[in-house]
C-alpha cells in the first residue's frame, strides 16, 4: 500500500526566507506527482504537476523535483512572503489506478 | 462554472441522520472523483467515476456510504446513519480524463459534523 508522507509537518519562517518541503512515498510505480495548496476552510489549488518521466517543474517562485527511484520530492519556494502562508500537500499518483494518495501536508506560516 | 461547486458548504446533523453532499464538477470533465478530510490530515480518496459509472469504489469505508452519477455530471454522496467519526471535509474533484496526465481540480469541500 502506497504511504506518503511529509516533513516537517508544520513550518514558520520568516519573510523573504528560501524553503524546501519535503514529500516521500514508500510505492515509486507513480504516474504522476503533484504539489497542491490548502487555505484554511479552502480546497485544494493544484500547483505543480511533474510527470515519472520529469526531474522537476517549475512555476515562478516554486520549483518541484522528483527523484522516482528514492521516493522523493522536494518543494523549493523562493523568496517567501507572508501570502504563502497555507497547507502544502503532496500527492502521488498510481500507475495502477486513478487515485491520489496524499501526504499529511506541512503547514506554513511565513511571517512579515 | 468555472470551478467544481459543492453543496452543502457546511452541514450540521445529528448521530444516526442521512445525509446528501452534492457536486457539480467542471463542464466537460468525465472523471469525478470523492476524497474525505479528517482535521490535520490530508484527503482519503473515496471513490471515482467515469463518465457514471464508478470505476472505483474501493475508498468507501463501509455500506453506510454511497454515490451516485447517474447522469455523468453531478454526483451525490450520500451516507447512512451517520455517525460521529463521519465528521470531515468531504472535497469533490474532476478532470477531463482520468487522472493519467490531467491535471485534478478541486472543490471546497462540503464540511460535515455530526453531533
Amino acid at each position: 500500500k502506497q504511504e506518503v508522507t511529509q516533513i516537517p509537518a508544520a513550518l514558520s519562517v520568516p519573510e523573504g526566507e528560501n524553503l524546501v518541503l519535503n514529500c516521500s512515498f514508500t510505492d515509486s510505480a507513480i504516474y504522476n506527482l503533484q504539489w497542491f495548496r490548502q487555505d484554511p476552510g479552502k480546497g485544494l489549488t493544484s500547483l505543480l504537476l511533474i510527470q515519472s518521466s520529469q526531474r522537476e517543474q517549475t512555476s515562478g517562485r516554486l520549483n518541484a523535483s522528483l527523484d522516482k527511484s528514492s521516493g522523493r520530492s522536494t518543494l523549493y519556494i523562493a523568496a517567501s512572503q507572508p501570502g504563502d502562508s497555507a497547507t502544502y500537500l503532496c500527492a502521488v499518483l498510481h500507475n495502477a489506478g486513478n487515485m491520489l494518495t496524499f501526504g499529511g501536508g506541512t503547514r506554513l506560516m511565513v511571517k512579515p | 462554472g468555472a470551478g467544481v461547486s459543492q453543496t452543502p458548504s457546511n452541514k450540521v446533523t445529528e448521530k444516526g441522520k442521512y445525509v446528501e453532499l452534492r457536486c457539480d464538477p467542471i463542464s466537460g470533465h468525465t472523471a469525478l472523483y470523492w476524497y474525505r478530510q479528517s482535521l490535520g490530515q490530508g484527503p482519503e480518496f473515496l471513490i471515482y467515476f467515469q463518465g457514471t459509472g464508478a470505476a472505483d469504489d474501493s475508498g468507501l469505508p463501509n455500506d453506510r456510504f454511497f454515490a451516485v452519477r447517474p447522469e455523468g455530471s453531478v454526483s451525490t454522496l450520500k451516507i447512512q446513519r451517520t455517525e460521529r467519526g463521519d465528521s470531515a471535509v468531504y472535497l469533490c474533484a474532476s478532470s477531463e480524463g482520468g487522472g493519467i496526465g490531467n491535471t485534478i481540480y478541486f472543490g471546497e469541500g462540503s464540511w460535515l459534523t455530526v453531533v
